[in-house]
């Protein structure tokens, strides 16, 4: 069964460094997503994607967030200057046409110290 | 999108239905039911959805009230491996982004 997959699965890096989140969405899917879920929190939407751009963001999603999608497989999510405050499980998750179920990541668990 | 209200909590014995409630009043005519549940820190894992018929498939059924202010998510045979945090979520279906706007949802606990 076709599933979601994301490197690295644990991420550890320094306050003010760049990291990149890798997801690889299931293969005919249109609709891209990422979440975040501090712990003990709830998991919280932060951008979605179609079409090669943006097309909600969140709060949460200011000018320190990237997503891309580089080529036809990948989609990543970069925090540009990591703050303590971004340990989290980051989900990616992606769905095949509107109106349908969206399927999740095991997730990237952030560490920043 | 709708607000929806879960229990905290639910115990259910293992081999039993665990029949879990969600309270959406507020639901508009173009809104479906979700149901989502996370096992322990894992990626949330889709269950089931419906608009107003009740639907059933390999996972769980799912009983959505002739005015679809309430719904109920039924699994016939609750195992130790269903014991997650279960979301009820509304949202609007086609046209929409699809973003899933996430509660805190019921911790089911299946006990042995």
């Amino acid at each position: 069964e076709p599933e979601v997959t994301q490197t690295p699965s644990h991420q550890v890096t320094q306050m003010g460094q760049e990291v990149i989140l890798r997801c690889v969405p299931i293969s005919n899917h249109l609709y891209f997503y990422w979440y975040r879920q501090i712990l003990g929190q709830k998991v919280e939407f932060l951008v979605s994607f179609y079409n090669n751009e943006i097309s909600e963001k969140s709060e949460i999603f200011d000018d320190q967030f990237s997503v891309e999608r580089p080529d036809g497989s990948n989609f990543t999510l970069k925090i540009r200057s990591t703050k303590l405050e971004d340990s989290a499980m980051y989900f990616c998750a992606s769905r095949n046409g509107p109106g349908n179920e969206q399927f999740f990541g095991p997730g990237t668990r952030l560490t920043v110290l | 999108d709708a607000k929806t209200t879960q229990p905290p909590s639910m115990d259910c014995a293992e081999g039993r239905a665990a029949n879990l409630p969600c309270n959406h009043s507020t639901i508009s005519g173009n809104e479906y039911v979700y149901w989502y549940r996370q096992i322990h820190s894992q990626g949330p894992q889709y269950i089931i959805h419906g608009l107003k018929n009740n639907e059933t498939n390999e996972m769980a059924s799912l009983i959505i009230t002739e005015d679809r202010k309430s719904s109920t998510l039924i699994l016939p045979h609750a195992t130790l491996r269903d014991t997650a945090v279960y979301y009820c979520i509304v949202r609007a279906g086609r046209g929409s982004q699809g973003n899933l706007i996430f509660g805190k949802g019921t911790k089911l606990s299946v006990k042995p």
